[in-house]
């Protein structure tokens, strides 16, 4: 089974903090991508990676910032916390952009701005 | 209107009633669908993909309807362990495409 494993799984961070919230995936997978998830919002993709150094938008960008050094590696950061940014973060990953395989989630990362 | 639409309940039914939700998508181009579900504050999991000609994995069942543009769920003799939030996803052809997610729809059974 393909594992996601994202390091920090609760962080409580001050407005203005740097964050890093990192996501490693252990099965060679080309696409990852980081959502974060809240009540009422559903899921929303902030960025995906297709290959190493390679990044796209999603559709929440704005204050968010990724690195895809090494494939099994994605990175999501917040150079300048703000308290709009309290949510849970979740890290997946996909063998191929391509249809019918499954993505997979790290169990998530829940940080509080204060 | 939304790229995938779900009914967000909650639905609320007893153990062991039978319960189907939909999930409607609007890109006719679409071509891979899945079913995942959520518990309270973990991450979500597959469920089961859906296939055109339908398919079934013990209790459950997912249906797709291509000329409506939807899929559905039926859980049959539902059981207090599958409360959750149920997330429809649908992903597109091409290597460019979205993977899209619906907002989910809460279940809730009861005694």
């Amino acid at each position: 089974d393909v594992k996601v494993t994202q390091s920090s799984r609760y962080l409580v961070k001050r407005t203005g903090e740097k964050v890093f919230l990192e996501c490693v995936q252990d099965m060679d997978h080309e696409n990852m991508f980081w959502y974060r998830q809240d009540p009422g919002l559903g899921l929303r993709l902030i960025y995906f990676s297709y290959d190493v150094k390679m990044k796209e938008k999603g559709d929440i960008p704005e204050g968010y910032s990724v690195s895809r050094e090494k494939k099994e590696r994605f990175s999501l950061i917040l150079e300048s916390a703000s308290t709009n940014q309290t949510s849970m973060y979740l890290c997946a990953s996909k063998l191929t952009a391509r249809g019918a395989n499954v993505l997979t989630f790290g169990a998530g990362s829940r940080l509080t701005v204060l | 209107r939304k790229e995938v639409e779900q009914d967000p309940g909650p639905f609320n039914v007893p153990e062991g009633a039978t319960v189907a939700f939909n999930c409607t998508y609007s890109n006719s181009a679409s071509q891979s669908f899945f079913w995942y579900r959520q518990d309270c504050r973990k991450e979500p999991k597959l469920l089961m993909s859906v296939y055109s000609s339908g398919n079934e994995d013990g209790r459950f069942t997912a249906q797709l309807n291509r000329a409506s543009q939807y899929i559905s769920l039926l859980i049959r003799d539902s059981k207090l362990s599958d409360s959750a939030t149920y997330l429809c996803v649908v992903i597109g052809y091409s290597s460019a495409s979205k993977i899209i997610f619906g907002s989910g729809t809460r279940l809730s059974i009861r005694p």
